[in-house]
């Protein structure tokens, strides 16, 4: 499946945190959601293998996300603040093939 | 805009009940998805059914039933005989085939023995 690393992060305030995404093997799409409690999932960004082809205005300048060579992606906050506290989900699909979204298990992020 | 509609924050059953969790979308698109995906505590999100909006055929799997009425934009899913490890939150959802999907609040659903 989806794997996502670390499964929970503790940070302090201005920090700077990288999380990783190994999608399903030959999955060419990746899309990152970021879930706060009591909410559902937010779209943050998809990439298309390493092209990323739509941001969110929820991605604010301090998040950055990359997918070298189209397979893992990371997704790095700088700079963090409390509000980024959220889990961050990962999820994958082999678009023209199915079309099931799987979505890895998510990084839990806790800035304090 | 697209938006998904989740009424029910929480919903409480004791086992063997039935029980059914409501979603209501807002699309523009003549052509659209639906989903619903269950959320147990680990937090992975796990893929139940999709539908598109040309198939208004209602679907079931084993305890689990579909009913879209698309005249009320409505897409509930019921489960039948509940048991304890159906205990979940439950997320509806809404695409409009670009994959990006547009979630609702969810409703947490637990089911006492």
């Amino acid at each position: 499946g989806v794997s996502q690393s670390p499964s929970n992060k503790v940070t302090e305030k201005g920090k700077d945190v990288e999380l990783r995404c190994d999608p399903i093997s030959e999955h060419n799409r990746l899309y990152w959601y970021r879930q706060t409690l009591g909410q559902g999932p937010e779209f943050l960004t998809y990439f298309q293998n390493e092209a990323q082809l739509e941001k969110s205005r929820l991605l604010s300048d301090r998040f950055s996300a990359e997918r070298p060579k189209g397979s893992f992606s990371t997704l790095e906050i700088q700079r963090t603040e409390q509000g980024d506290s959220a889990m961050y989900l990962c999820a994958s699909i082999h678009r023209g093939s199915g079309n099931t979204i799987y979505f890895g298990e998510g990084s839990w992020l806790t800035v304090v | 805009a697209q938006k998904v509609t989740q009424a029910q924050t929480e919903i409480s059953v004791v086992e063997k009940e039935d029980v059914t969790l409501d979603c209501v979308y807002e699309t523009r698109d003549t052509t659209y998805y639906l989903f619903w995906y269950k959320q147990p505590p680990s937090g992975e999100l796990v893929f139940l059914i999709r539908r598109n909006s040309f198939d208004e055929q209602n679907e079931i799997s084993g305890r689990y039933s579909w009913n879209f009425q698309k005249s009320t934009s409505s897409f509930n899913f019921t489960i039948t005989a509940s048991q304890v490890v159906d205990s979940a939150v439950y997320f509806c959802a809404l695409s409009d085939g670009t994959d990006k999907l547009i979630f609702g609040t969810g409703t947490r659903l637990q089911v006492f023995p």
